[in-house]
């Protein structure tokens, strides 16, 4: 099957500072990505869907200018938390939609791994 | 606010146990329900995405069927084995975008 990957899989770092998390296609091309973020015992939620060549959408109270979104290119999407802090801790996730066996524009998602945040 | 509830919450079984779990979902605006399996330290796989009410799917001792009527998903695993272990994620995709349970984690025993 289709294979996301997700880089960093873990990272520290101190409030205040950014931290830059790379999710990739690595066998399909993706115009669309999303990321989920998941607190304990919480479910997986949408923060923003990218959009290779443009803007992001982002779900309602996602700060889009903590949480930076950039689609570089149909393998590539980067989210940026700038000026973490301990609240931003949290399991970030990305996915690409892949066309699926249910056909049409039913697709199945594919996972990266995700990247385990934690801000001190 | 769309809510999918998944339930139960945990579950232990013993090796060869039969089991099933509950997706339930909003009705309105269905376009389609989607079963993952996760693993620890794994990306989350999909099992299956279905779309019409009825529907019923298997994948090996796996399999799924659903209804959209009443908004409901049931989840099977047919002889369960110790790597069936893992949580099972269910999402509602309507129009707009993929909403997840919290999961049902499953842990099955030698």
């Amino acid at each position: 099957g289709a294979v996301v990957s997700q880089h960093p899989s873990w990272v520290i770092c101190k409030s205040g500072t950014s931290v830059k998390i790379e999710c990739r296609s690595l066998d399909f091309q993706a115009t669309t990505m999303f990321w989920y973020r998941q607190f304990p015992k919480q479910s997986l939620m949408l923060m923003a869907t990218s959009n290779e060549g443009s803007k992001a959408t982002y779900e309602q109270g996602v700060e889009k200018d903590k949480f930076l979104i950039n689609h570089a290119s149909l393998t590539l999407s980067t989210l940026t938390v700038t000026s973490a802090h301990p609240e931003d801790s949290s399991f970030y996730i990305c996915s690409a939609p892949f066309p699926g066996l249910a056909g049409g524009s039913t697709y199945e998602q594919y996972f990266g791994p995700g990247t385990r945040l934690t801000v001190t | 606010i769309l809510n999918v509830e998944q339930s139960p919450q945990s579950l232990h079984v013993q090796e060869g146990d039969s089991t099933n779990f509950t997706c339930s979902f909003p009705s309105s605006n269905f376009y389609a329900l989607h079963w993952y399996r996760w693993e620890t330290a794994k990306s989350p796989e999909a099992l299956f995405v279905m779309t019409l009410n009825g529907d019923e799917k298997k994948k090996g001792r796996i399999s799924a069927t659903l209804n959209t009527k009443e908004g409901y998903s049931y989840l099977y695993i047919k002889g369960s084995q110790p790597e069936d272990s893992a949580t099972y994620l269910c999402a509602y995709h309507n129009t707009d975008k993929l909403i997840f349970g919290t999961g049902t984690r499953l842990q099955v025993f030698p």
